[in-house]
């Protein structure tokens, strides 16, 4: 069974910084696309970030792109999401998933709440 | 960056009647080399995170009921929930990949019992 296992979310104040983990199980981590999708209250999913399975490969959404850095290690099945300078409208709900033979996201895991706020 | 527009916002359907829900992208998600509809939909409920649905715009993800469905090509795409159920009640989001990141969502749709 396919399990996404998210941590590291709380609150920080803005400037601060954060990173998230994903930790991965029942399948072959090394093969997959993986991505990090938030979701502020009350809003609709907004993708984050992209990372192809050799690393080799990284996109981020404009609103963060500079201030977060994806990574994965392997041999650990892990995703990480470090978060640095941020903001208020970060405030959201991160998912990690993985994606299926193309882009969409097959898997999803149960999510990270980030609060950003003084 | 692809722009995803849902239609309605939201909708209540009688229990066993049929919802329709529409995605329209602001340019093709079709890619002529494989004839493929780079589209996907999601269903959310609360508390919970989004779950696929359907990809490729009408292939059913394993386990999930008959009575969804998608259909459409290029620009403009529906997902049919044939009878409503009351489980179905959640807000659904279409998704497009076609292009490299980002994959945008629509806004969502939420499905209500009238």
């Amino acid at each position: 069974e396919v399990q996404l296992v998210e941590s590291g979310g709380g609150l920080a104040q803005p400037g601060g910084s954060l990173r998230l983990s994903c930790a991965a199980s029942g399948f072959t981590f090394s093969s997959y696309n993986m991505n990090w999708v938030r979701q502020a209250p009350g809003k609709g999913p907004e993708w984050v970030a992209f990372l192809s399975s050799s690393s080799t490969t990284i996109y981020y959404a404009d609103s963060v792109k500079g201030r977060f850095t994806v990574s994965r290690d392997n041999a650990k099945n892990s995703l990480y999401l470090q978060m640095n300078s941020l903001r208020v409208e970060d405030t959201a709900i991160y998912y990690c998933a993985r994606e299926g033979d193309s882009g969409y996201n097959a898997y999803w895991g149960q999510g990270t709440l980030v609060t950003v706020s003084s | 960056d692809i722009v995803m527009t849902q239609s309605p916002d939201s909708l209540a359907v009688s229990l066993g009647e049929r919802a329709a829900i529409n995605c329209k992208s602001s340019r093709t998600v079709l890619y002529n080399s494989d004839k493929r509809n780079y589209l996907a939909w999601y269903q959310q409920k609360p508390g919970q995170p989004p779950k696929l649905l359907i990809y490729w715009a009408s292939t059913r993800e394993s386990g999930v009921p008959d009575r969804f469905s998608g259909s459409g090509s290029g620009t403009d795409f529906t997902l049919t929930i044939s009878s409503l159920q009351a489980e179905d009640v959640a807000i659904y989001y279409c998704q497009q990949y076609y292009t490299a990141p980002p994959h945008t969502f629509g806004q969502g749709t939420k499905v209500e019992i009238k």
